[in-house]
């Protein structure tokens, strides 16, 4: 596929279960962003990778949440003993460049709902 | 902890009119951006305005940047039902050469009726 995929579009989980969210890249895409989107708000920044580095975690609300890259292209953010409040859509970003003047490119997201 | 503030929140219009959005910030940018959200998806990339440009036009939009008064506005020419959808702008600042990210404002939600 051309855009950013992200797998599963949907999850659900018990409080308390582990969740693993995926994010595939546009290929050759150099820059790769985690966003968290609440219920009529805005995209809030979690994450951001410049190939396989982490180079930017200051927005991951907890140690419960981890993000890796570990070849440069596919990412996965790690939710831990999941928590009522991180029932939200988690968008995934790339850029192709890793400047910031780049448009970035979402995928659709994965709306999680924790009961 | 929004860096923009997009205004208004919500705006309804019928197809043919103007729709003008309007996205205030609070500090030093190196680019806005301004993105559109179908519900139920990802962000669509519309049109990147540096902090040295004032005005940019892309197809029926127009986008203006007043960085002396922190402020940008999108205008959609020429309205069509496919254009609603919720619209957010988006600040970046270059800390260093390896920063990436953009700060979206809460959007405002355009409803276009036919």
């Amino acid at each position: 596929g051309a855009g950013v995929s992200q797998s599963p579009r949907y999850k659900v989980a018990k409080r308390g279960q582990d969740v693993a969210l995926r994010c595939d890249p546009i290929s050759g895409h150099v820059s790769l962003f985690w966003y968290q989107q609440a219920l009529g708000q805005g995209p809030e920044f979690l994450t951001y990778f410049q190939n396989e580095a982490q180079l930017d975690k200051s927005g991951l609300p907890s140690d419960r949440f981890f993000a890796e890259r570990p070849e440069g292209s596919v990412s996965t953010l790690k939710i831990q003993r999941t928590q009522q409040e991180d029932s939200a859509v988690y968008l995934c970003a790339s850029s192709f460049f890793q400047t910031g003047d780049q448009p970035q490119h979402f995928g659709d997201g994965t709306r999680l709902s924790i009961l | 902890s929004q860096q923009g503030e997009e205004d208004p929140q919500a705006l309804s219009i019928q197809e043919g009119e103007n729709a003008t959005m309007n996205c205030s910030y609070k500090t030093s940018i190196n680019n806005l951006q301004w993105y559109r959200q179908n519900s139920g998806r990802g962000l669509v990339h519309l049109i990147l305005i540096r902090s040295n440009e004032r005005e940019k036009h892309s197809g029926r939009l127009r986008v203006t940047l007043d960085t002396s008064k922190k402020s940008s506005s999108l205008l959609i020419t020429a309205s069509r039902a496919a254009d609603t959808a919720s619209y957010f702008c988006a600040t970046a600042t270059f800390l260093n050469t390896n920063a990436g990210k953009s700060t979206f404002g809460d959007g405002t939600t355009l409803t276009v009726k036919p």
